[in-house]
C-alpha cells in the first residue's frame, strides 16, 4: 500500500543556516507531493507542492525535490529563521484531495 | 484572509456518548474533508466530502462515522458512540477545485481536540 514516511525525527540549526529536511515515500500513486508546516496547537499550513511530473520547484525561501527514482522528496528552507521552528510533513495526494501524511520532522531554529 | 473555523476548540466526553464536531469551511470551496491526528503521531485521512456525498473514506471512518452539511456553511462530524481510541485532535479541511483537487493546497482549520474518558 502507500506510505510516506520521514527520515529523520528532529533537526536542529542555527538562525540563518539553510534547513533541509528529507522524506521517503513507498509505491506512491500519488499525483502530487506536499509540505506542510504544522505550529503547535494549529492545523497544518501549506508551504509547497509539486506534481508528480516535476523534479523541482522553488517557493519563497523554500525549494522542494522531487527524485521518483528513489522515492524521495526533499524541502529545504534557505536562510532558517526561528519562526520556521515547527513539525514539518511530507504528504502525497490524490487529484481528489486525499492525503496521505509522513510521521513530520520536528525543526527547532536556534537563535 | 478567509479561513476554515472548528468548533468546539476541546471536547471532553464520555465513552459511548456521541459527538458532533462542527466546521466552517471557506465559503467558496467545493471539496470537504476530515483528518484526525492522535497525538504524537502523523496526520490520516478519514473522509472526502463533495456535493453532498462522500467521495471516499478511510477504514477509520467506520459506521460510527458519519459527515453531513447541512446548511451551505457548516460541515459536521458525526461520532455515534465513542471509543477511548477516538481521542484525538480532528481537522477539518476545505479547497476549492475546480475540475477536482489538483495540488496539496487544502486549507485546515485549528482542530477540534476530542478527549473520550
Amino acid at each position: 500500500g502507500e506510505s510516506v514516511g520521514l527520515h529523520l525525527p528532529t533537526l536542529s540549526v542555527q538562525e540563518g543556516d539553510n534547513s533541509i529536511i528529507n522524506c521517503a515515500y513507498s509505491n506512491s500513486a500519488s499525483d502530487y507531493f506536499i509540505w506542510y508546516k504544522q505550529e503547535s496547537g494549529k492545523g497544518p499550513q501549506f508551504i509547497i507542492d509539486i506534481r508528480s511530473n516535476m523534479d523541482k520547484r522553488q517557493g519563497q525561501r523554500v525549494t522542494v525535490l522531487l527524485n521518483k527514482t528513489v522515492k524521495h522528496l526533499s524541502l529545504q528552507i534557505a536562510a532558517t529563521q526561528p519562526g520556521d521552528s515547527a513539525v514539518y510533513f511530507c504528504a502525497g495526494g490524490t487529484s481528489y484531495g486525499k492525503l496521505t501524511f509522513g510521521q513530520g520532522t520536528i525543526l527547532t531554529v536556534h537563535p | 484572509e478567509p479561513e476554515v473555523t472548528q468548533t468546539p476548540s476541546h471536547q471532553v466526553t464520555q465513552m459511548g456518548q456521541e459527538v458532533i464536531l462542527r466546521c466552517v469551511p471557506i465559503s467558496n470551496h467545493l471539496y470537504f474533508y476530515w483528518y484526525r491526528q492522535i497525538l504524537g503521531q502523523k496526520v490520516e485521512f478519514l473522509v472526502s466530502f463533495y456535493n453532498n456525498e462522500i467521495s471516499e473514506k478511510s477504514e477509520i471512518f467506520d459506521d460510527q462515522f458519519s459527515v453531513e452539511r447541512p446548511d451551505g456553511s457548516n460541515f459536521t462530524l458525526k461520532i455515534r458512540s465513542t471509543k477511548l481510541e477516538d481521542s484525538a485532535m480532528y481537522f477539518c479541511a476545505s479547497t476549492f477545485g475546480v475540475s477536482g483537487p489538483s495540488t496539496g493546497e487544502l486549507f485546515f482549520g485549528e482542530g477540534s481536540r476530542l478527549t473520550v474518558l
